[in-house]
């Protein structure tokens, strides 16, 4: 089945600097890359997501780029807030809504 | 839109006993429906999906007999664990995928705080 690997796990900022987390899969046929953000005992919210079909999106401070050949995709903050802290988690899906997920990055956005 | 809500909000039961979660899709219609299970500070683990009008697939390693998942109409999916055990404390998510627009878009539900004695 598919494997996702997620890095890092943690990762601590200062306030206005960029966090990269970075997430590779295993599964070429995997189309559909979305990210999500959990605060604590909260629901994931999806943050951005990204198809097969786009190397890019862009979505105010946010954005994720995908390489298909390398199999992996990568999500971008810049000018992080401290309401950006959270932990944060990529998942891949080859089928209808069924997810692989990362094992998650706690960022921390130090004021 | 796509709002999915889950009842209870938090559970504390005795070992042995038995807990009913559902899961409502509240402003559309979902085919398949997922249920998670997330362990303190680790990720989501896909427990089993559930498909309206048929029997649930369960992922390796759960048991079906001890998870029992209802998907009898298109807006609600049960959960059922069966005879719990401490071990079986965690926060369980459902999520549902509208049957209508794109296929991979899943929405959250708010979770279920299962503690058992």
């Amino acid at each position: 089945g598919e494997n996702v690997e997620q890095h890092p796990s943690t990762l601590s900022v200062q306030e206005g600097d960029s966090a990269v987390i970075k997430c590779t899969y295993s599964d070429s046929a995997s189309n559909y890359f979305p990210w999500y953000k959990q605060e604590l005992g909260k629901r994931p919210q999806l943050i951005i997501d990204i198809r097969s079909n786009v190397g890019e999106k862009k979505d105010q401070r946010i954005a994720v780029t995908l390489n298909k050949t390398a199999k992996h995709f990568s999500l971008h903050i810049t000018e992080t807030q401290p309401e950006d802290s959270a932990v944060y988690f990529c998942a891949a899906s080859i089928n209808a809504g069924k997810s692989t997920f990362g094992d998650g990055t706690t960022l921390t956005v130090k004021p | 839109g796509a709002v999915v809500s889950q009842h209870p909000s938090r559970v504390i039961c005795k070992s042995g006993t038995s807990v009913k979660i559902e899961c409502r899709s509240l402003d559309f219609q979902a085919t398949t429906m997922f249920w998670y299970r997330q362990f303190p500070k680790q990720s989501l683990m896909l427990m089993a999906t559930s498909n309206e009008g048929s029997k649930a697939t369960y992922e390796q390693g759960v048991e079906k007999d001890k998870f029992l998942i209802n998907h009898a109409s298109l807006t609600l999916s049960t959960l059922t664990v069966t005879s719990a055990h401490p071990e079986d404390s965690s926060f369980y998510i459902c999520s549902a995928v509208p049957s209508r627009g794109p296929t991979d878009t899943q929405y959250f539900g708010p979770g279920t705080r299962l503690t058992v004695l």
